[in-house]
Parts: structure tokens; C-alpha cells; sequence
């Protein structure tokens, strides 16, 4: 049982150049999350998809966007790579929200660094 | 005030002793709480889920509730060298789909 697949696991990037982090989940989740991870600054949620067809924005979307692509796959796109953007990102996903109190379940992150 | 709040640390304990990690979260409606482990290098694993006041024991591990003053606090017993790791407590914003963490705080277990 793969659960949530990230890829790439590491990427360098210069600044200004695009890439897109890859995210799916084999569990059937209804709900998809990306994070990011700094030091000192715990997870950050970036954006969120509820379910299939609808996407939010979190505490840090800017510089970001997304696509929820269908119910297994939710990807993030830098466009224009920047030094803040170096980070630690992790998808999640989970049952049903939220609001029903379930557990989310993180893949095994993805390590971008921009210089 | 942050949404969740946890003491970064390090927190640092003996092997076989209890450690004590501390939780505080602002909104008050908030029905569902979880502790995430988090090793160096690694994404966070679930290790407990509260939702009622009072405690929820699994293993060595303990946790406590109190919505009135809205902490939640995790107690590890008999603490190991292999518990050092970053703990994450998580609490579902009401109403939505989002998750917010606090920033964690390092626990050492010093063999």
C-alpha cells in the first residue's frame, strides 16, 4: 500500500525556473493538502483541495498554485522559483476534512532547494 | 496569539523517565485533536488522536485533554532514546478542511 506518493523527493532549482511537485494518493482520500516545512516555523499550510474539483488557498499560497487533477493526484506549481520558496513540501490527504475529525496522512516530502 | 502553540524546546529527559509535552490551541470549538511524531528527515506519523476531555492511554504514551483551558498534552512513560523526535500537535480548524500545526517541540532522551 503506497498511501501518498510525492515526487521528486529532491530538486535544485535557479531562481525564476518553473517545476511542479507531484502528488497521489492511493487511498481513496477525498481531501489533499500541501505543506511546507521550515525551520523554527512548524507546517505551513500552502493550499488545500476538499475534494475533486475545488481548491483553497492556506496560510502561505503566494507564489503557488495548484491543480487537483482528479481524486487521487493534487499538484503544486512554482512558477517562478524564488530563495523564500526553499523548503521542506509535504502532501497529505485525508478521508473526509477536517470538520469530521479524521487523521491526515503525509508522504514523504519533497526537498526544494532554489538558489 | 498563534493558533497552536507548542514550546519549541528541546526538551531534554533521562532514559525511563516521563516526558511532558505541552499543547495550547485558540479556538475553542475545536473537537479533535492529534499528536504527530516527526523524526529528522522524515514526514510526521500519527502516534495519538484525542476528541473527549480526560485521557487517552495507548502504550507508553498518554493523552490528555482539557478543553476549559484548551491544552492538550502528550506524556511518554519509561522514555527511550529512540522517542528523540519532534513532536507536532495538530487541531482541525472548525468548520473547514484545514489542519493547523503547531511548530513542534524537539524531544531529546539522553541513554
Amino acid at each position: 500500500n503506497a498511501g501518498v506518493t510525492q515526487t521528486p523527493k529532491f530538486q535544485v532549482l535557479k531562481t525564476g525556473q518553473s517545476m511542479t511537485l507531484q502528488c497521489a494518493q492511493d487511498m481513496n482520500h477525498n481531501s489533499m493538502y500541501w505543506y511546507r516545512q521550515d525551520p523554527g516555523m512548524g507546517l505551513r499550510l500552502i493550499y488545500y483541495s476538499a475534494s475533486e474539483g475545488t481548491t483553497d488557498k492556506g496560510e502561505v499560497p503566494n507564489g503557488y498554485n495548484v491543480s487537483r487533477l482528479n481524486k487521487r493526484e493534487f499538484s503544486l506549481r512554482l512558477e517562478s522559483a524564488a530563495p523564500s520558496q526553499t523548503s521542506v513540501y509535504f502532501c497529505a490527504s485525508n478521508p473526509t476534512g477536517a470538520y469530521s475529525g479524521n487523521t491526515i496522512y503525509f508522504g514523504e516530502g519533497s526537498w526544494l532547494t532554489v538558489v | 496569539q498563534k493558533e497552536v502553540e507548542q514550546n519549541s524546546g528541546p526538551l531534554s529527559v533521562p532514559e525511563g523517565a516521563i516526558a511532558s509535552l505541552n499543547c495550547t490551541y485558540s479556538d475553542r470549538v475545536s473537537q479533535s485533536f492529534f499528536w504527530y511524531r516527526q523524526y529528522s528527515g522524515k514526514s510526521p506519523e500519527l502516534i495519538m488522536s484525542i476528541y473527549s476531555n480526560g485521557d487517552k492511554e495507548d502504550g507508553r504514551f498518554t493523552a490528555q485533554l482539557n478543553k476549559a483551558s484548551q491544552y492538550v498534552s502528550l506524556l511518554i512513560r519509561d522514555s527511550q532514546p529512540s522517542d528523540s523526535a519532534t513532536y507536532l500537535c495538530a487541531v482541525p480548524t472548525s468548520g473547514t478542511y484545514k489542519y493547523i500545526f503547531g511548530t513542534g517541540t524537539r524531544l531529546k532522551v539522553l541513554a
